[in-house]
């Protein structure tokens, strides 16, 4: 079934050791996004693809980054990974900027 | 930034018991999406709506969208256990690439 796949499900590091989360999608959509969610908030977008055009958002740390080698990989790099980054992190793709955004199954870090 | 707000935060019922949820904004929104979102798994698309006074309709569930684009509703009639879940809205803001702005979320248990 084409889908959102992340890997890993659960993530555990170190305080400031980088880490690197991974998404995949097979929907080839144009669209990647990277969203953080924290213990009962909402979703917060961290910066999309669309293509290979990187848009961060302006309240991004700079100790976020991330890589989209082709249109099937997306990859989300914490340098320094502080107490704070801990979250479920969500990947999801797009058709088209606006269209309807398709979920994958998130990966939850832990910061040890 | 445009606010979206979720109430009520928690919601605790027994099956067969209607249960309503809202979201609600200052700002008006292209359009609004509502998921559903289980634990340790990312948010699944339950509807869209676009128009101003929308209703739509997927069986026990009945979302509205305000006449002035900024507030929805979602009903669910005979909630059962299936329906237990983390529910989020999220609005398109107007003349952006297709940002959504996610509501918190409401947190709704249905216990047999």
């Amino acid at each position: 079934d084409a889908m959102v796949i992340q890997n890993p499900r659960y993530q555990v590091t170190q305080f400031g050791k980088p880490v690197t989360l991974s998404c995949s999608q097979t929907l080839n959509h144009n669209v990647m996004y990277w969203y953080q969610q924290k213990s009962s908030q909402a979703p917060k977008l961290l910066f999309h693809y669309y293509d290979k055009d990187f848009n961060n958002e302006a309240d991004t740390p700079d100790n976020f980054q991330s890589r989209r080698p082709n249109t099937s990989f997306c990859f989300l790099d914490i340098r320094s990974p502080g107490l704070g980054d801990a979250a479920m992190y969500l990947c999801a793709t797009s058709r088209e900027s606006g269209g309807v955004q398709y979920f994958g199954p998130g990966t939850r870090l832990t910061v040890t | 930034t445009q606010l979206l707000e979720q109430s009520p935060q928690f919601l605790s019922i027994q099956e067969g018991e209607n249960l309503t949820v809202y979201c609600n904004s200052s700002s008006v929104f292209s359009s609004l999406q509502w998921y559903r979102q289980e634990p340790g798994e990312g948010p699944v698309l339950l509807v869209t709506v676009v128009t101003g006074g929308e209703v739509k309709k997927l069986k026990r569930l009945t979302f509205q969208f305000g006449d002035a684009r900024k507030d929805s509703s979602l009903h669910i009639t005979a909630a059962q256990p299936g329906d237990t879940g983390l529910y989020l809205c999220a609005g398109e803001i107007p003349d952006s690439w297709g940002k959504l702005q996610f509501g918190a979320g409401t947190q709704v248990v249905v216990t047999p």
